[in-house]
């Protein structure tokens, strides 16, 4: 069964750092890999979806990179703002089954 | 822009009462699913559909069943509500296949 891994849990940084959000799968044979930003209290939001046949996929600052290989997908997010604080959450789907998430990384943007 | 939607926002509901939860989406989805979320224990998918009139198990359908009439509404059923059933419930819809999946804002259900 497919388990989806997000570390660290949590995670701090100082506005403007460049950082990096880690997600990893343990079947790597994927139909597309998603992120997605939640707001507390508020539902989930789609940011970007990596298909299988795709290595990334960016919109604005973000930068999504899936290494299928490696069972990694990253998300990168530039020069980072307050706003950006929220928890992000990545899902593998394979076929047209229900997408397996991870728990989520809860990011802070400290001005 | 797709939009999913859910009946209420907030919910308060004694322990044994029967509850509605309801979804409608307005992108001609295929397939929709109802979650709940945790703190700790992340999304828990309960049940989902991939057509009118379908339905099938998540992995916590225990306490729950849902309804599919008509293509653009799924319904979460409660029907005898316990406090371990107070939290987050979440409604989302995706095409058919490998595509995008959207959630609707939510349902924070307390049952005192």
């Amino acid at each position: 069964k497919q388990e989806v891994t997000q570390i660290p849990a949590a995670l701090s940084v100082p506005e403007g750092e460049n950082l990096v959000l880690n997600c990893s799968f343990t079947d790597s044979a994927i139909y597309n890999l998603q992120w997605f930003r939640q707001d507390p209290g508020k539902g989930l939001t789609s940011l970007l979806l990596i298909q299988s046949s795709q290595r990334e996929q960016t919109s604005g600052r973000l930068n999504a990179s899936l290494d299928k290989s490696s069972g990694r997908s990253t998300l990168y997010i530039a020069a980072s703002q307050p706003g950006d604080s929220a928890t992000y959450l990545c899902a593998s789907q394979r076929g047209n089954t229900p997408l397996v998430f991870g728990k989520g990384t809860r990011l802070s943007v400290i001005a | 822009d797709v939009k999913v939607t859910q009946s209420s926002r907030y919910l308060v509901k004694r322990t044994g009462e029967k509850v509605f939860l309801e979804c409608v989406q307005d992108m001609d989805h295929e397939n929709m699913f109802w979650y709940r979320q945790d703190p700790g224990l992340g999304l828990r998918l309960i049940y989902f559909s991939y057509d009118v009139k379908m339905k099938e198990k998540g992995d916590i359908p225990e306490g729950y069943s849902v309804s599919r009439e008509k293509k653009e509404r799924f319904s979460l059923i409660l029907e005898s509500a316990s406090t371990n059933q107070t939290s987050m419930y979440l409604c989302a819809s995706t095409r058919g296949g490998p595509y995008e999946q959207y959630f609707g804002p939510g349902t924070r259900l307390t049952v005192t």
